[in-house]
């Protein structure tokens, strides 16, 4: 049962542009939303997250909008650059109801994201 | 800093071969964990460890035993590897607490024949 769902293997997009990765979720324990960034050969890095006692959560370039109606989160690049290319990971933490306080994380699949000079 | 390292970086057994796996992280981190990253899958946690002498299991436990010795070092065991087991093992470590940022190493590419 994938509770976190990144529904777009990939992403090509023209410098310059804006680029828009997409999660979504089924858990509604969730509370706290992050995004991932990974090069290859490299671990993942932490980009950005956004707690649910908020609809957005900008950090210069990088915006993620959340609507927990919808169960849906996205990340927005603006402007992408050649250097964004990479995999982009959604992920997800539960709720202190589910005993997460050691930090669980529940992962999408990932979005190869490609940014074309 | 190194941050979180990993050893090795690719290995290759044998179906029924033994191997473990060592992260270190020098950021005096409570919490370690240990993911396995599969195509199409994301990354799953195997097993965490929420301090030293401590260790808990995760999504996707089966097959795997982990120590936690030291507070700087998180063990991944694998005792008769499978070729179910063929993947990228992710290590991680973060602060105390559920909503502190996790921290990974370069990862370990693990093949078995």
């Amino acid at each position: 049962d994938q509770q976190v769902k990144q529904n777009s293997p990939s992403l090509s997009v023209q410098e310059g542009r804006i680029s828009i990765l997409n999660c979504d979720y089924t858990n509604s324990m969730f509370d706290y939303f992050l995004w991932y960034k990974k090069y290859p050969a490299e671990g993942p890095t932490f980009l950005i997250s956004i707690s649910s006692i908020k609809d957005k959560n900008e950090d210069g370039r990088f915006t993620v909008f959340l609507n927990k109606s919808a169960k849906h989160l996205s990340l927005h690049i603006v402007p992408s650059q050649p250097g964004d290319s990479a995999v982009y990971f959604c992920a997800a933490r539960g709720g202190k109801r589910e005993g997460t306080s050691y930090g669980k994380l529940t992962f999408g699949q990932g979005t190869i994201l490609t940014v074309h000079p | 800093n190194a941050g979180v390292t990993q050893t090795p970086k690719f290995r290759v057994l044998k179906t029924g071969q033994s191997m473990t796996l060592l992260c270190a992280q020098d950021m005096n981190h409570e919490y370690m964990y240990w993911y396995r990253q599969d195509p199409g899958m994301g990354l799953r946690l195997i097993h965490y460890s929420v301090g030293e002498g401590t260790t808990a299991k995760g999504e996707v436990p089966d097959g795997y035993n982990v120590s936690r010795l030291k507070k700087q070092n998180f063990l991944l065991g694998l005792e008769s590897a499978a070729p179910s087991q063929t993947s990228v093992y992710f290590c991680a470590s973060s602060r105390p607490g559920g909503y502190n940022e996790q921290f990974f190493g370069p990862g370990t590419r693990l093949t078995v024949l």
